[in-house]
C-alpha cells in the first residue's frame, strides 16, 4: 500500500499570500496518478487537480499541481478567501486506493 | 451534471451490516465507475471500493471478505453493504463517480455504528 504523508499539517497564511503544500508518497506513484481535493466543514472533496497537474473543469488557473515519481505540491498563488480549508492529496496509480491525512490550510 | 444522493439508515447496531444505496441522476450509470468512500470523523477519507456497470469490482483489503457493491442498472443505483461492523465505521459515507480520481460526490450519509 502506498503512504501518502502531506506536509506541513496545518498552514497559517494571509489572503494574497502564496501556497506551497506538499505530497510525499512511500513509493513511485504510478503514471504520476495522483490527484488533489479540496474539503470544507459539511461538504464533500472536491476534485482540484488528477494526473499531478492537471486541473479539473471550473478550477482557477491560481491553483496548479506539479510534480512526479514520490514528491508532488500543490501550489495557490495568490491566496482567496475561499481557498482555506482542508486539502488532500490522494493516489490511483496502485491498489488500494490511498489519501494523505491532510493539510488544513488556515487564515492567520 | 451528475448527482448523486446516498440513502439508508444513519444508525446500525455493531455485529449487524451496513447498507447504503447510491442513486445516480443526470447521467447513465453504465457511463463510468462508480465508488464507494467513507471518512471517520476529523480523519481523512478512505476507499472501501468501487463497481462497473458490468460487475467488475474491486475492493480495499482492509475491508476484504465484509464488503459488497452492487449495482442495479434499472434503477441507476449502486449499493453497499458492510457486514459484521464495530465502532471503528462510524464515518460519513460517499458514494462517487470515479475515473481513478473522484469526479463527483454525493453529500455523503452519517453512518453511527452504536447499540
Amino acid at each position: 500500500e502506498i503512504v501518502l504523508t502531506q506536509s506541513p499539517g496545518t498552514l497559517s497564511l494571509s489572503p494574497g499570500e502564496r501556497a506551497t503544500l506538499s505530497c510525499r508518497a512511500s513509493q513511485s506513484v504510478t503514471s504520476n496518478y495522483l490527484a488533489w481535493y479540496q474539503q470544507k466543514p459539511g461538504q464533500p472533496p472536491r476534485l482540484l487537480i488528477y494526473g499531478a497537474s492537471r486541473r479539473a473543469t471550473g478550477i482557477p488557473d491560481r491553483l496548479s499541481g506539479s510534480g512526479s515519481g514520490t514528491d508532488f505540491t500543490l501550489t495557490i498563488s495568490s491566496l482567496e478567501p475561499e481557498d482555506f480549508a482542508v486539502y488532500y492529496c490522494q493516489q490511483y496509480g496502485n491498489s488500494p486506493l490511498t489519501f494523505g491525512q491532510g493539510t488544513k490550510l488556515e487564515i492567520k | 451534471q451528475v448527482q448523486l444522493q446516498e440513502s439508508g439508515p444513519g444508525l446500525v447496531k455493531p455485529s449487524e451490516t451496513l447498507s447504503l444505496t447510491c442513486t445516480v441522476s443526470g447521467d447513465s450509470i453504465t457511463s463510468s465507475y462508480w465508488s464507494w468512500i467513507r471518512q471517520p470523523p476529523g480523519k481523512e477519507p478512505e476507499w472501501i471500493g468501487y463497481i462497473y456497470y458490468s460487475g467488475i469490482t474491486s475492493y480495499n483489503p482492509s475491508l476484504w471478505g465484509r464488503v459488497t457493491i452492487s449495482v442495479d442498472r434499472s434503477k441507476n443505483q449502486f449499493s453497499l453493504k458492510l457486514s459484521s461492523v464495530t465502532a471503528a465505521d462510524t464515518a460519513v459515507y460517499y458514494c462517487t463517480r470515479n475515473n481513478g480520481y473522484y469526479i463527483d460526490w454525493g453529500q455523503g450519509t452519517l453512518v453511527t455504528v452504536s447499540s
